[in-house]
């Protein structure tokens, strides 16, 4: 159970286009799900926080404008990078969990975006 | 403010020796969570355990084991006998709750390299 399921896994796109990265909830509700991104051997970094029904919540230093997130449903947020630059070029990641004892935070498998 | 210090940033060992990946956290909270997550080079992350603030007892999962001190404020992470399959990173993570809702903060992560 709590199956995070995350597409595409990579994507290559030209600068100045944009990228829709999905994430779903397969066996649960989220509420609540979370993206961070990943640049090469470094940490994960929130980037912002998804919420059904509402504006999501960004980490200072994310531009809202650029990373556009909807939350439309309980098992569905999506991240789209607008007019992507190379800079923007790194390894995204959400997660959801049900929580309770038996589960840690769930990962979707990540996607890797490479901006040419 | 949460904080999660993994001062190890590349641990090489042999096959068959023995690995302890160190974690230091800082909250202020009385009621925290700490987990540990392995990434694989295909980047996804893998749940290995969670742990609650009340709970200070050592775990043991086959080549894995944990200890949890809270009174040095530490996680560490033991693999045993390490094969060349637990090259990875490993993040160790905590948060102030377990309910899904609220973000894990990382550390920088450990990158380790086993050479057969």
């Amino acid at each position: 159970g709590a199956v995070v399921s995350q597409h595409p896994s990579w994507v290559i796109c030209k600068s100045g286009t944009s990228v829709k990265i999905e994430c779903r909830s397969l066996d649960f509700q989220a509420t609540t799900m979370f993206w961070y991104r990943q640049f090469p051997k470094q940490s994960l970094m929130l980037m912002a926080t998804s919420n059904e029904g509402s504006k999501a919540t960004y980490e200072q230093g994310v531009e809202k404008d650029k990373f556009l997130i909807n939350h439309a449903s309980l098992t569905l947020s999506t991240l789209t990078v607008t007019s992507a630059h190379p800079e923007d070029s790194s390894f995204y990641i959400c997660s959801a969990g049900p929580g309770g004892d038996n589960y840690g935070y769930t990962f979707g498998s990540g996607t890797r975006l490479t901006v040419v | 403010a949460q904080k999660v210090t993994q001062a190890q940033t590349e641990i090489s060992v042999v096959e068959k020796e023995d690995v302890t990946l160190d974690c230091v956290y800082e909250t202020r909270d009385t009621t925290y969570y700490l987990f540990w997550y392995k990434q694989p080079p295909s980047g996804e992350l893998v749940f290995l355990i969670r742990r609650n603030s009340f709970d200070e007892q050592n775990e043991i999962s086959g080549r894995y084991s944990w200890n949890f001190q809270k009174s040095t404020s530490s996680f560490n992470f033991t693999i045993t006998a390490s094969q060349v399959v637990d090259s990875a990173v490993y993040f160790c993570a905590l948060s102030d709750r377990n309910s899904g809702n609220t973000p894990l903060v990382f550390g920088k992560g450990t990158r380790l390299s086993v050479i057969a």
